[in-house]
């Protein structure tokens, strides 16, 4: 079992509609989240955090986590044409704290 | 501003070659990492570094070794590079791991083995 596991995608939204990227993760001992976003061609860049268990609101993206159900969401609302991205879920895993990453899922917002 | 580089953007090696791709941090970061990012596998961890001459296997580390001698520089030495070791390498660095840190990206280095 993968550590943390994505939907590889394409997940595929319109211009303006809710888009939802979901992650679930094995170690329950995983104490932080991450979602970064990667263009193609280019390294990834962090969007937001989460530790604390409920939704984290930063402009149009929330984070949700649920530690019970090892699930991490990211929605992005107003979705634009330039959120078209790869967005990876990455979680803090083992005694010595590795960043460990999902294999990603591709979104695509169409106008 | 922060700056992860990472010594090439493109490679070309031959099978057998002992090939060393190169990382450096300018953020006084404790941690170091080192990913290989493969269609449909996303980012996969061959080492990190938690410390100066401190390392750790990640997933993958079949194949590879890391040197870690300045806090500054992080290697990534492919022992005998084979065909299966194309890829697109991302070196990655972050303070001490704790709920808000992020980790900052060079711009990677893709490798091909001929």
């Amino acid at each position: 079992q993968k550590e943390v596991e994505q939907n590889s995608g394409p997940l595929s939204v319109p211009e303006g509609a809710i888009a939802s990227l979901n992650c679930t993760y094995s170690d329950r001992g995983s104490q932080s989240f991450f979602w970064y976003r990667q263009y193609s061609g280019k390294s990834p860049e962090l969007i937001m955090f989460i530790y604390s268990n409920g939704d984290k609101e930063d402009g149009r993206f929330t984070a949700q986590l649920n530690k019970a159900s090892q699930y991490v969401s990211l929605l992005i609302r107003d979705s634009q044409p330039s959120d078209s991205a790869t967005y990876l879920c990455a979680a803090i895993s083992g005694g010595y704290n590795k960043l460990i990453f999902g294999a990603g899922t591709r979104l695509a917002v169409h106008p | 501003d922060v700056k992860v580089t990472q010594s090439s953007r493109y490679l070309v090696k031959r099978t057998g070659e002992k090939v060393f791709l190169e990382c450096v941090q300018d953020m006084d970061h404790e941690n170091m990492f080192w990913y290989r990012q493969d269609p449909g596998l996303g980012l996969r961890l061959i080492y990190f570094s938690y410390d100066v001459k401190m390392k750790e296997k990640g997933d993958i580390p079949e194949g590879y070794s890391v040197s870690r001698e300045k806090k500054e520089r992080f290697s990534l030495i492919l022992e005998s590079a084979s065909t299966n070791q194309t890829s697109m390498y991302l070196c990655a660095s972050s303070p001490p791991q704790t709920g808000d840190t992020e980790a900052f990206f060079g711009q990677g280095t893709r490798l091909t083995v001929v």
